[in-house]
């Protein structure tokens, strides 16, 4: 088992520019969400996919988007992109029959992609 | 607004003493709480979750945690430190049950010394 795959690893990018990144979850997961780790923060929730919709969003702004394709792979979209907008962009994933099955069900994270805006 | 703070961002500690990693959390209603580790260039692993029912939790690599209440507190603490803890640690909640969002700490940098 992979476990929870991200690519690219590093990305640069300058400002004004949009960026994808990519998810593929563990096998048997079927849900994915995104968080932004910017450096010496915690992670932070941006949003979360199920049934190739979205579900669950924190608090950025329309400039983030995303999507789940039908094997549940995700990507993570950032378009005019900012300086602030440099992290660590963590995607995790879990089973969501499972997540509703018990208070709480364990999310896998996947290692990140690092990106770097100039 | 739910908040989880983590009272230290950087701990020293030589190898085979106790640590205790300190967290509090903010919430007016029932929490679920949870603690991360990150190693570098690694995404997170959890360490252990509280949910419900005993207060103290116990969770993988030695590590254990006590749910205070009365404290808002989830402190982690592990008796004796080996090199291979060395790596970032994080508190996190999520506030009810069903949802995916994690509330996350600052995190703190547990640095293990030979």
């Amino acid at each position: 088992d992979a476990g929870v795959t991200q690519s690219p690893t590093h990305l640069i990018k300058t400002r004004g520019q949009q960026v994808t990144l990519r998810c593929s979850p563990k096998s048997g997961h079927d849900t994915v969400s995104w968080y932004q780790q910017a450096l010496g923060q915690g992670p932070q929730f941006i949003f979360q996919y199920y049934e190739e919709e979205e579900r669950q969003r924190g608090n950025f702004p329309d400039r983030f988007s995303g999507h789940q394709f039908p094997n549940y792979s995700s990507e993570l979209n950032v378009n005019a992109l900012l300086l602030g907008d440099s992290a660590l962009y963590l995607c995790a994933s879990s089973s969501h029959r499972e997540h509703m099955a018990v208070p709480y069900n364990e999310q896998f994270f996947g290692p990140g992609t690092r990106l770097t805006v100039l | 607004a739910q908040s989880v703070t983590q009272l230290d961002s950087q701990v020293p500690v030589f190898e085979e003493a106790p640590v205790e990693l300190r967290c509090n959390y903010s919430s007016s209603v029932s929490v679920y709480l949870f603690w991360y580790v990150q190693y570098p260039n690694q995404g997170l692993q959890l360490l252990l979750k509280y949910l419900s029912g005993s207060t103290l939790v116990k969770g993988i690599n030695g590590f254990e945690a006590e749910f205070n209440k009365s404290q808002t507190s989830f402190h982690l603490r592990k008796p004796s430190v080996h090199i291979s803890d060395t790596a970032e640690y994080f508190c996190a909640s999520n506030r009810r049950a069903g949802s995916y969002q994690l509330t996350f700490g600052k995190g703190t940098k547990l640095s293990v010394i030979p």
